[in-house]
């Protein structure tokens, strides 16, 4: 059974910094990876969609990575903004056709 | 171009009653997917239409169910509805297939529904 881990539950950085976000997951069988954005109370908006045989995606100030035979993506965001905080979810697309998410990293970004 | 929209915003309704939720997709897009995320409990998978068939449906009671109009819009009616139905139900779209053919998923705002 597909589980997707994301590490840490919550970030506290200082504007201007570089960060890192983690994602895991225990079956290495995945046709792709995608990194969503969630603003509290609101949906989610897609950030990168890395497939199976990429190792990166990059948008912005945004890079993606995946590393699919260990079974970790990073997502990196660069010179971090307070309008950066929100919550960061990783999800892994399966062979049934859905995707199944972690339980995000919520990210602060202090002024 | 609009993206995915969901309709009511917001919905309360006492036990028992029925809900129904409605998501009209990106156009062009035939896939439509339902999660539930409840406080605490993250995004869970509800279920998934693609050119107006079930492909796959998650681990909910049969209370939870749907279908994919001619026009790819989609509903999701929850029965006999309990308290801890009460959560953020998220539809989304991609082209024909979604994940299988690597494509990107989009998400709509969420109906929020409280039962009280």
């Amino acid at each position: 059974k597909q589980e997707v881990t994301q590490i840490p539950a919550a970030l506290s950085v200082p504007e201007g910094e570089n960060l890192v976000l983690n994602c895991s997951f225990t079956d290495s069988a995945i046709y792709n990876l995608q990194w969503f954005r969630q603003d509290p109370g609101k949906g989610l908006t897609s950030l990168l969609l890395i497939q199976s045989s990429q190792r990166e995606q990059t948008s912005g100030r945004l890079n993606a990575s995946l590393d699919k035979s260990s079974g970790r993506s990073t997502l990196y965001i660069a010179a971090s903004q307070p309008g950066d905080s929100a919550t960061y979810l990783c999800a892994v697309g399966v062979n049934t056709g859905k995707l199944i998410f972690g339980q995000g990293t919520t990210l602060q970004v202090k002024p | 171009e609009a993206g995915v929209t969901q309709s009511p915003t917001h919905l309360i309704k006492t036990r028992g009653q029925q809900a129904t939720l409605r998501c009209s997709p990106i156009s062009g897009h035939t896939s439509v997917y339902w999660y539930q995320q409840a406080l605490g409990l993250g995004l869970q998978f509800l279920l998934w239409y693609d050119e107006g068939e079930e492909r796959n449906r998650g681990n909910f009671p049969p209370r939870f169910s749907g279908r994919q109009f001619p026009n790819y819009s989609s509903e999701l009616n929850v029965n006999a509805l309990e308290l801890e139905d009460s959560a953020l139900y998220l539809c989304a779209s991609s082209p024909g297939q979604g994940t299988l053919l690597g494509n990107t998923i989009y998400f709509g705002e969420g109906s929020w529904l409280t039962v009280v």
